[in-house]
């Protein structure tokens, strides 16, 4: 079945520790999506990607970094964690092409920086 | 840049009450999208308008899109407690990535 999945799920990590927070899609979308969302709050987007070799830096500046190799894949990193970091990630994906942007989200990684 | 803004921020209402949200754009769409995030969940797409004075309905839900295409709204008749959740505006302008509204977080008191 087509979907799109992330992992970890939930993730407490010290301050300083290098994380990679993964987002795969199976269904063959070129563009995908990073977000980041407090509980209940509004989405700032983070990073996008139109394509594999493709990355864009989003709305709300972030010290993660993204890459895009694979179609499927669109790994998240930060190198060193802060507190700050603490938050909900939530990774997307859509096929595209104009007034087509209907986005599939993931189940989301709760990152807590301790 | 394009800014979408969506009102009111919360909405608590009674069981079998109605509730309405509504979108702003800056700017003229090209769609505007609809979605709910359930508490602890990840948002669900659940429309997408396109034309022009657009009305569309999902059981109890009703979604319009303005004839400047600059605004929308999404009403729920006869709210249940399986409507909580915040429901989030997206909007698209010509071929830009989509902006989203701060969302309303519905509360339904049994």
């Amino acid at each position: 079945e087509a979907d799109i999945y992330q992992t970890p799920r939930y993730l407490v990590i010290g301050t300083g520790k290098k994380i990679t927070l993964e987002c795969s899609q199976t269904m063959g979308h070129d563009k995908m999506y990073w977000y980041q969302q407090d509980p209940g709050m509004e989405l700032h987007l983070i990073h996008y990607s139109y394509g594999v070799n493709s990355t864009e830096k989003g709305d709300l500046s972030s010290e993660s970094t993204v890459s895009r190799i694979r179609t499927e894949h669109f790994p998240l990193t930060l190198e060193s964690a802060r507190p700050s970091h603490t938050s909900q990630y939530l990774c997307a994906s859509s096929a595209g092409g104009y007034a087509n942007e209907k986005l599939f989200f993931g189940s989301g990684t709760q990152l807590s920086v301790l | 840049g394009q800014q979408v803004m969506q009102i009111p921020q919360y909405q608590h209402v009674q069981e079998g009450e109605d509730f309405t949200t509504y979108c702003n754009s800056s700017t003229t769409l090209s769609n505007i999208q609809w979605y709910k995030q359930r508490p602890g969940g990840h948002p669900v797409f659940l429309i997408q308008l396109v034309k022009s004075g657009e009305v569309k309905k999902q059981k109890r839900l009703t979604f319009q899109f303005g004839e400047a295409k600059k605004n929308s709204s999404l009403h729920i008749t006869a709210t249940q407690t399986t409507d909580v959740g915040t429901y989030f505006c997206a909007g698209q302008g010509g071929s830009e990535k989509l902006v989203f509204g701060k969302g309303t977080k519905l509360t339904v008191n049994p």
